[in-house]
């Protein structure tokens, strides 16, 4: 069984464009929940999709986006790229909330130059 | 808001020795799950145990055991036997049991080095 896949595995832009990042769950899960992980702020939320529709979302700025399609893959966008944005993506997938366990992905690599 | 911290930035040990990793979180909610993650270089998060709030007994998971304090709000983690295999960061993190959320909140994380 495939785990979650995280596309592309590194990404360099400059400030002011914008990115996109995806994210393949394990198939049947239907929750995708995204994070950002940096050296000086750790592992923050970003949002978590579950039946194409966003059911949460953490303290991020509007330059942050995403988007969850019916086979559940989902995508994040940052738009306006700003140098504090270089990090790690990780995406997480599970079937549901409450007892299910998150599976992650090995991240999307993010640098801004 | 609930929040995970763990005060051990970094931890050493002996191959086949033991070591625990501590964790302390706040929150008001009764009904929660808490897990280790771990983060080898290679940058996967693995899921290492999970503790069910409602449930008394001590998570373990062969070499992996927790000693979770609840009205502490404690929840260490102890590494038996510990192999090369084993250096990583770990990470703490607690989510609510509700069902309405896969959100999880990490703590800083403790990078663990095994010594040959």
């Amino acid at each position: 069984k495939a785990g979650v896949t995280q596309t592309p595995r590194y990404l360099i832009k400059t400030r002011g464009q914008q990115v996109t990042l995806s994210c393949s769950p394990i198939s049947g899960h239907r929750s995708v929940s995204w994070y950002q992980q940096t050296p000086g702020q750790g592992l923050q939320f970003l949002f978590e999709y579950f039946s194409e529709t966003q059911r949460n979302k953490g303290n991020f700025p509007g330059r942050f986006s995403g988007r969850q399609f019916s086979n559940s893959r989902s995508e994040m966008n940052v738009s306006t790229l700003e140098l504090g944005d270089s990090a790690l993506y990780l995406c997480a997938s599970s079937f549901a909330g409450g007892e299910n366990i998150q599976y992650f992905g090995a991240g999307t690599r993010l640098s801004v130059l | 808001a609930q929040t995970v911290t763990q005060s051990q930035p970094e931890m050493s040990v002996q191959e086949a020795e033991t070591v625990t990793l501590s964790c302390t979180y706040d929150t008001s909610e009764s009904d929660y799950y808490l897990f280790w993650y771990k983060q080898p270089p290679s940058r996967q998060m693995i899921l290492v145990i999970r503790q069910e709030a409602y449930k008394q007994q001590n998570a373990t998971e062969n070499r992996f055991s927790v000693n979770f304090q609840k009205a502490a709000k404690s929840f260490s983690l102890k590494i038996s036997d510990s192999q090369l295999g084993d250096a990583a960061m770990y990470f703490c993190a607690y989510r609510r049991r509700d069902g309405a959320t896969n959100k999880l909140i990490f703590g800083t994380g403790t990078l663990l080095a095994v010594q040959p």
